[in-house]
């Protein structure tokens, strides 16, 4: 079975800029949810939706924002980007736990 | 509200040593607890898990044992390998949903 696949790999923007990530989640999966890891350790929780709608969101400013498809895939967006947005953003997907993560996307802002 | 605490780390140890990875939760109702490893440069994978009290979770030498009088679940190797250097999170979904809590990860590297 494909596993969770997020694109793109890397991205680099500029201060101000917008950035869209985007994470397919396994087939049948229909929970996706979005992680910030900065400096490669701990996992900051952003969002998490559930057959299209948002369940939850973390404690992050409203720039951060994202959606969920009716093919269960999802967008992640992050407006007027900062320095500190630099991350690896991974996503994972379930029908019931565990998570199932992708490899990430690393945004790298400048 | 539910939570993880995990040690902090980093932690590094000789080949063939012993590893404790401790961890702790606070839940509500009766969680299931996991560990995950992230390995560099990749996502987080699923190492084992317990759904019940005094499950044991094991695999590729790892194990973990759901203790609700303690309410922890310790991560435990026999004797690690330098392949084993990654970092690993405790975490626990939240009865009957899919809210899922992480740690904050420990960084393990093993020295030859």
């Amino acid at each position: 079975e494909a596993g969770v696949t997020q694109s793109p790999t890397h991205l680099i923007k500029t201060r101000g800029q917008q950035a869209t990530l985007r994470c397919s989640p396994i087939s049948g999966h229909t929970s996706v949810y979005w992680y910030q890891q900065a400096l490669g350790l701990g996992l900051q929780f952003l969002l998490w939706y559930d057959e299209g709608e948002e369940r939850n969101r973390g404690n992050f400013p409203p720039r951060f924002s994202g959606r969920q498809f009716p093919n269960y895939s999802s967008e992640l967006n992050v407006n007027a980007l900062e320095l500190e947005d630099s991350a690896l953003y991974l996503c994972a997907s379930t029908l019931f736990a565990p998570l199932h993560f992708g490899n990430g996307t690393r945004l790298t802002v400048t | 509200g539910n939570s993880v605490t995990q040690m902090e780390g980093p932690v590094t140890l000789s080949e063939e040593a012993f590893l404790t990875i401790n961890c702790t939760y606070t839940a509500t109702g009766y969680p299931s607890l996991f560990w995950y490893v992230q390995y560099p440069g990749e996502g987080l994978q699923l190492l084992l898990k317990a759904t019940k009290a005094d499950d044991k979770g094991s695999n590729k030498g790892f194990e973990a044992t759901y203790r609700k009088e303690t309410t922890s679940f310790h991560l435990e190797k026999g004797s690690v390998q330098v392949s084993d250097s990654a970092v690993y999170f405790c975490a626990l979904r939240v009865a009957n949903n899919n809210d899922m809590r992480f740690g904050a990860g420990t960084r393990l590297t093993v020295k030859p």
